[in-house]
């Protein structure tokens, strides 16, 4: 079963406009939550990530809101550019220590920006 | 360029077929992934192994094996290959404790007919 739920499944922005990528997670032993940018043919690259004592994290155009309360976080690009389109995968860790502490991964969003 | 080669890129099996997916990192990373990526369903993991000398089960290791031959390389066998295990297979690695996330190889599209 999916922990962490990732909606749209796509998005089509005009260039210039904002995208928002939202993910909602109901296991509440995660302490880091990344995002990965895919282009065709690559793998995931990591894009930006956020602990969850921080509200929000920006690097550049792109903004991870998080919300402990609601147990949601979301991805804002601004100022979208048609190089942004790509596939974003949310994903969590949880905090638990020892092993492979390894990511749960959304399902995925695919944003097309026109130009 | 330091990172993670995956081989080969692309592959296509019949069913019942064996192959095995290479995959080395030469960042000195600890662990090590192998997620199978479909249309709508994400990343999921199919096994790890989070230090050499050790592997374990993911989400979805049914007609998967591994092997970490050494800190550098994990490899994925399918010993029956199905249509089912048709995908996009990658290969990660990560410091245990690091905030920066996994190192992606780019992939190998396996196609089962």
């Amino acid at each position: 079963q999916q922990q962490v739920k990732q909606s749209p499944q796509s998005l089509i922005v005009q260039k210039g406009g904002i995208s928002i990528i939202n993910c909602a997670y109901e296991n509440t032993a995660f302490d880091y939550f990344p995002w990965y940018q895919q282009f065709p043919g690559k793998g995931p690259a990591l894009l930006i990530a956020i602990r969850p004592d921080v509200s929000e994290k920006k690097e550049g155009r792109f903004t991870i809101s998080f919300n402990k309360s609601a147990k949601q976080f979301s991805l804002h690009i601004m100022d979208s550019q048609p190089g942004d389109s790509a596939t974003y995968f949310c994903a969590a860790r949880p905090m638990f220590s020892g092993s492979a502490r390894q990511l749960t991964f959304g399902s995925g969003t695919q944003l097309t920006v026109l130009p | 360029n330091a990172g993670v080669t995956q081989t080969p890129k692309f592959q296509v099996l019949k069913t019942g077929q064996s192959m095995t997916l290479q995959c080395a990192q030469d960042m000195n990373h600890n662990s090590m992934y192998w997620y199978r990526q479909d249309p709508g369903m994400g990343l999921r993991l199919i096994y790890y192994s989070a230090s050499e000398g050790t592997t374990d089960k993911g989400e979805v290791p049914n007609g998967y094996n591994v092997s970490r031959l050494n800190k550098r390389e994990f490899s994925l066998r399918l010993e029956s290959a199905a249509p089912s295990q048709t995908s996009v297979y990658f290969c990660a690695s990560s410091e245990v404790e690091t905030f920066y996330g996994y190192t992606f190889g780019s992939g190998t599209r396996l196609t089962v007919v």
